[in-house]
């Protein structure tokens, strides 16, 4: 059993640069949410999905674009990478209130 | 708007010893869930436990429980036999179907255990 599945690991990006963060999961969940952690902070909500084609910004979501074409999947993109946007990166899916399941988290330098 | 609240931002516990970690927060909602979440240094977010509102029974997972006090909008996390590895980040969370079920945290605390 998998649970989330984020990829890549590590990540440098230079100014301007954009990618894609992918999640997966494979517990049939309903919710999934990525969250970005400075260092000493607590997780901030960028976006969130109640289910496939449909998602909703968080609390910082500038920036950042998402989609859910499948329950499976929920990819982040960065659009045009900042050095503010140095951060590490959380995906995590749900069931309703059973909480969160986190993937392991991507460390992203911007450049 | 929901808010969670964590006063102690640090604690440390003699090794073996019992620790109790506070969470309150503010609802109008009656039916929510409430979470702790630990965070060590591999910075992996681990779920330790999960207390579902409309049950009056405290939940409990192996040495770890919680005091869930709904009138007053009290969650603490009591951690027993405390281990080495115990050491890390606790954030206290909330969700409820209001807000789909997105977590809202408190600001962590950190627990240092002393060997």
């Amino acid at each position: 059993n998998a649970g989330v599945t984020q990829t890549p690991k590590f990540q440098v990006l230079k100014t301007g640069q954009s990618m894609t963060l992918q999640c997966a999961q494979d517990m049939n969940h309903e919710y999934m949410s990525w969250y970005r952690q400075d260092p000493g902070m607590g997780l901030r909500l960028i976006h969130y999905s109640v289910g496939a084609g449909i998602t909703d910004q968080g609390e910082v979501p500038n920036g950042y674009n998402v989609s859910r074409s499948t329950t499976e999947d929920f990819p982040l993109r960065l659009l045009s990478a900042a050095p503010s946007q140095t951060s590490v990166y959380f995906c995590a899916s749900s069931w309703e209130g059973n909480g969160y399941t986190f993937g392991s988290g991507t460390r992203l330098t911007v450049v | 708007a929901q808010t969670v609240t964590q006063s102690q931002p640090e604690m440390s516990v003699q090794e073996a010893e019992t620790v109790t970690l506070s969470c309150t927060y503010d609802t109008s909602e009656s039916d929510y869930y409430l979470f702790w979440y630990k965070q060590p240094p591999s910075r992996q977010m681990i779920l330790v436990i999960r207390q579902e509102a409309y049950k009056q029974q405290n939940a409990t997972e192996n040495r770890f429980s919680v005091n869930f006090q709904k009138a007053a909008k009290s969650f603490s996390l009591k951690i027993s036999d405390s281990q080495l590895g115990d050491a890390a980040m606790y954030f206290c969370a909330y969700s409820a179907m209001d807000s789909n079920y997105q977590l809202i945290w408190g600001a962590g605390t950190k627990l240092i255990i002393k060997p």
